[in-house]
């Protein structure tokens, strides 16, 4: 079974903190995803990788940069978190080829006070 | 563009009653086709797929057919639980592209 985890499942920081949120996946795929999930707005592609060092924009990058160092290994990074960045945020992973379906961790609700 | 729509919740069901959610998409193509869940305090899970017209996904006794002709792929569940108490999203994966267009969500409480 493909298990992509997430290295926290909550997280409260101040305003300003520089934050790191950590995803792994254990089943060589080549894109990774994170998204944001706030009520009323469903999913937001906030960026996606589909190589290692390769990175695209998705719909929210503003405030994120993201890192890919490794196949396995996908980070997001808040440079000085906001209050407006209060969220639950998702990592996902799939195949570069193939049907697309792409396999999500638990998530992370990071808090910023 | 791309687009799914999806009908907006809540649902609230009683147990054992028959369930559907209506989805509808807009693509070119032939795009394939997702039911994701989301259980409280969790991330999605993919419920069930159908990656071309007519085809059938199945899944914990859940159903979704991909109808071209209609653009739609309805998830319908005979008899509901409890436990199926959750936000389910729809989703498509246009020809060659990598991301997935997510419906909103309709989130669907069963009472005992």
């Amino acid at each position: 079974d493909v298990k992509v985890t997430q290295s926290s499942r909550y997280l409260v920081k101040r305003t300003g903190e520089k934050v790191f949120l950590e995803c792994v996946q254990d089943m060589d795929h080549e894109n990774m995803f994170w998204y944001r999930q706030d009520p009323g707005l469903g999913l937001r592609l906030i960026y996606f990788s589909y190589d290692v060092k390769m990175k695209e924009k998705g719909d929210i990058p503003e405030g994120y940069s993201v890192s890919r160092e490794k196949k396995e290994r996908f980070s997001l990074i808040l440079e000085s978190a906001s209050t407006n960045q209060t969220s639950m945020y998702l990592c996902a992973s799939s195949l570069l080829w193939g049907y697309n379906e792409q396999f999500f961790g638990p998530g992370t609700r990071l808090t910023v006070l | 563009g791309n687009s799914v729509t999806q009908m907006e919740g809540p649902v609230t069901l009683s147990e054992e009653a028959f369930l559907t959610i209506n989805c509808t998409y807009t693509a070119t193509g032939y795009p394939s086709l997702f039911w994701y869940v989301q259980y409280p305090g969790e991330g999605l899970q993919l419920l069930l797929k159908a990656t071309k017209a007519d085809d059938k996904g199945s899944n914990k006794g859940f159903e979704a057919t991909y109808r071209k002709e209609t653009t739609s792929f309805h998830l319908e569940k005979g008899s509901v639980q409890v436990s199926d108490s959750a936000v389910y999203f729809c989703a498509l994966s246009a020809q060659g592209a990598q991301k997935l267009v997510f419906g909103q969500g309709t989130r669907l409480t069963i009472n005992p």
